[in-house]
């Protein structure tokens, strides 16, 4: 049972558009989404994350939006360029003690040039 | 210097074989795990141990083994494999964060892709 719900499951853009994915969760003890990039053939890293406290967070051109009361989050990424071609991860768990992050079935992002 | 280092890279065998992939970590991290990858690119948990106790066991066939010598290194035997088996399979570790965020951030190996054949 998937406790994280992604889309798109793939998503290409033109260099210097906007790339939007979107996810969805259930359990409401969830208070940490971070957001996992993978390029490939190599594993998943941390790109950015939010904590429920805030409805938004930005770093650079990667913009993570948290609706709570939707049980939602989204990663934006703005001016997307080809080195962001990759798939795109989120993930949730419970902050303070949960070693068990559910993820997201993943996103690919091609972005054109 | 590698902070996830996950031996062979690559691994081709037949069905029935007995095989294991190595992980070490030099991040003084506490806990490590093992993930699956597979062909849609799902990432589904298999284990974790913090200190060398494991602490998670995800629904996994007992085919699958762990080892954890000591923190710093979390090995995966895996006996009779099936085709089923084949995938990328992913070693982690990760260290809370004990500022306001209460994260704990993974830190993911290159990956070791089985085939089964």
């Amino acid at each position: 049972q998937q406790q994280v719900k992604q889309s798109p499951q793939s998503l290409i853009v033109q260099k210097g558009g906007i790339s939007i994915i979107n996810c969805a969760y259930e359990n409401t003890a969830f208070d940490y989404f971070p957001w996992y990039q993978q390029f490939p053939g190599k594993g998943p890293a941390l790109l950015i994350a939010i904590r429920p406290d805030v409805s938004e967070k930005k770093e650079g051109r990667f913009t993570i939006s948290f609706n709570k009361s939707a049980k939602q989050f989204s990663l934006h990424i703005m001016d997307s360029q080809p080195g962001d071609s990759a798939t795109y991860f989120c993930a949730a768990s419970r902050a303070f003690g949960d070693y068990k992050l559910s993820f997201g079935a993943g996103t690919t992002v091609t972005v054109r040039a | 210097d590698t902070a996830v280092s996950q031996t062979p890279k690559y691994l081709v065998t037949q069905m029935g074989n007995d095989k294991s992939i190595k992980c070490e970590q030099n991040l003084g991290h506490d806990t490590m795990y093992w993930y699956k990858q597979d062909s849609k690119k799902f990432l589904k948990i298999m284990f974790s141990y913090n200190n060398k106790e494991l602490i998670i066991n995800e629904t996994v066939p007992n085919r699958f083994s762990p080892k954890s010598p000591d923190k710093a290194h979390l090995n995966l035997h895996i006996n009779s494999l099936e085709l089923g088996d084949s995938a990328v399979y992913f070693c982690a570790s990760s260290q809370w964060d004990r500022g306001q965020s209460g994260a704990n951030v993974l830190t993911f190996g290159a990956g070791s892709r089985l085939t089964v054949l």
